[in-house]
């Protein structure tokens, strides 16, 4: 069972620099989202997407783009990376929007950016 | 706005062990209940969640939780932890009329498991 999945792992950028963390999920949902993690605030969610074709802004979109040509992807782009996008980045899905439904995680990218 | 506490940022706890983890929200509005759970180098998944109906919630690997509507509290306990429940938990809240759909996340709660 694939579930989430999400690369890389790990990443040190050099600021300024551009990346993209890929996502995907093999569970057909239709609701995908990222989330950033730092210590002591939680999860916040940078972007989503409630279908192939369309993308929404979150809590904290600055400096992040998505894009969502198909139902199993949903990569997040780093256009100019700064120190204060270091953190651990999450893809996560589940089946709709709804709140009721289960929120599945990929196992999460550590990005250091110097 | 919607905010969402985690009163304690660690808790340390002998093996079985009781243990409690607290979580209250700021708003009396109708809403949803989670409880997730991350594992060391692992993605969250989903522990229990309140949506309606019992106020006493079952979740998996021995947990419970249970909704207090007055105290806007969802706190999550366990009658006896093992070392494998060490991980961080989050609670997480919903206003069920909120037309945004915005899961507020609390700030985690560390689970430390002492033999």
């Amino acid at each position: 069972n694939a579930g989430v999945t999400q690369t890389p792992k790990f990443q040190v950028l050099k600021t300024g620099q551009s990346m993209t963390l890929q996502c995907a999920q093999d569970m057909n949902h239709e609701y995908m989202s990222w989330y950033r993690q730092d210590p002591g605030m939680g999860l916040r969610l940078i972007h989503y997407s409630v279908g192939a074709g369309i993308t929404d802004q979150g809590e904290v979109p600055n400096g992040y783009n998505v894009s969502r040509s198909t139902t199993e992807d949903f990569p997040l782009r780093l256009l100019s990376a700064a120190p204060s996008q270091t953190s651990v980045y999450f893809c996560a899905s589940s089946a709709s929007r709804d709140r009721g439904n289960t929120i599945y995680f990929g196992e999460g990218s550590w990005l250091t950016v110097v | 706005a919607q905010s969402v506490t985690q009163l304690d940022s660690q808790v340390p706890v002998f093996e079985e062990a009781p243990v409690e983890l607290r979580c209250n929200y700021s708003s009396s509005v109708s809403v949803y209940l989670f409880w997730y759970v991350q594992y060391p180098n692992q993605g969250l998944q989903l522990l229990l969640k309140y949506l309606s109906g019992s106020t006493l919630v079952k979740g998996i690997n021995g947990f419970e939780a249970e909704f207090n509507k007055s105290q806007t509290s969802f706190h999550l306990r366990k009658p006896s932890v093992h070392i494998s429940d060490t991980a961080e938990y989050f609670c997480a809240v919903s206003d069920v009329m909120d037309s945004n759909y915005q899961l507020i996340w609390g700030a985690g709660t560390k689970l430390i498991i002492k033999p």
